[in-house]
């Protein structure tokens, strides 16, 4: 298993276009995180999944952003009607289905860089 | 989750030893302590974590003070590689999996 995959690595898109970003976990970790992290700023939480339910979601998910985990594997995350503010690195990340401090042993993709003109 | 103050940056020079300070003078008796760092253009990466005892794995160690309202990594032989934004966060077990990451410190090693 070679970690958290995310894709595209590079968007670039006009305002108001729809973009989707994808993330693979680490295959036998149940649970799943999307950050945002705009420049300078430590990661924001977006919204959490375990298995295929999203349990947690931030006030900075807008309605213009929706996330899914179908079958509890991948995720993808789509940010309708883009707007320049959301200009950011979108990070996915893992971690194993544990009732210990592991549990908050994050695994980070490399991230989705957005930048919307 | 209690809050963390870390010092915005720090400088170290190249094989000597990185102190990075962390206080959570609000941290309670269930919550541990995690460090993450970020490299420039990647995503954060789990360093190490603890609750009381001190910690020591291949990347760093941790030392929490005795009434574990602070806490400080040690990178022991710093390497240009550790050049990186270094977040320290405090988290309850089981508490929904949400990590809050502060600004962190940004150490620059330099040779």
């Amino acid at each position: 298993d070679t970690g958290v995959s995310q894709n595209p690595r590079h968007k670039i898109t006009k305002r108001g276009q729809n973009v989707t970003f994808r993330c693979d976990p680490i295959s036998e970790h149940n649970r799943l995180y999307w950050y945002r992290q705009t420049l300078g700023q430590g990661p924001e939480f977006l919204t959490y999944f375990q298995n295929e339910a999203q349990l947690e979601k931030s006030r900075l998910l807008s309605d213009r952003f929706s996330a899914e985990r179908p079958k509890g594997s991948f995720s993808t995350l789509e940010i309708q009607r883009t707007e320049q503010g959301d200009s950011a690195m979108y990070l996915c990340a893992s971690s194993p289905r544990d009732r210990s401090a592991g549990a908050n042993v994050l695994t980070f993709g490399a991230g989705s860089r957005l930048t919307v003109l | 989750d209690a809050k963390t103050t870390q010092p915005p940056s720090m400088d170290c020079a190249e094989g000597r030893a990185a102190n990075l300070p962390c206080n959570h003078s609000t941290i309670s008796g269930n919550e541990y302590v995690y460090w993450y760092r970020q490299i420039h253009s990647q995503g954060p990466q789990y360093i190490i974590h603890g609750l009381k005892n001190n910690e020591t794995n291949e990347m760093a160690s941790l030392i929490i003070t005795e009434d574990r309202k602070s806490s400080t990594l040690i990178l022991p032989h710093a390497t240009l590689r550790d050049t990186a934004v270094y977040y320290c966060i405090v988290r309850r077990l089981l508490a929904g999996n949400m990590l809050t990451f502060g600004g962190g410190t940004r150490l620059m090693v330099k040779p």
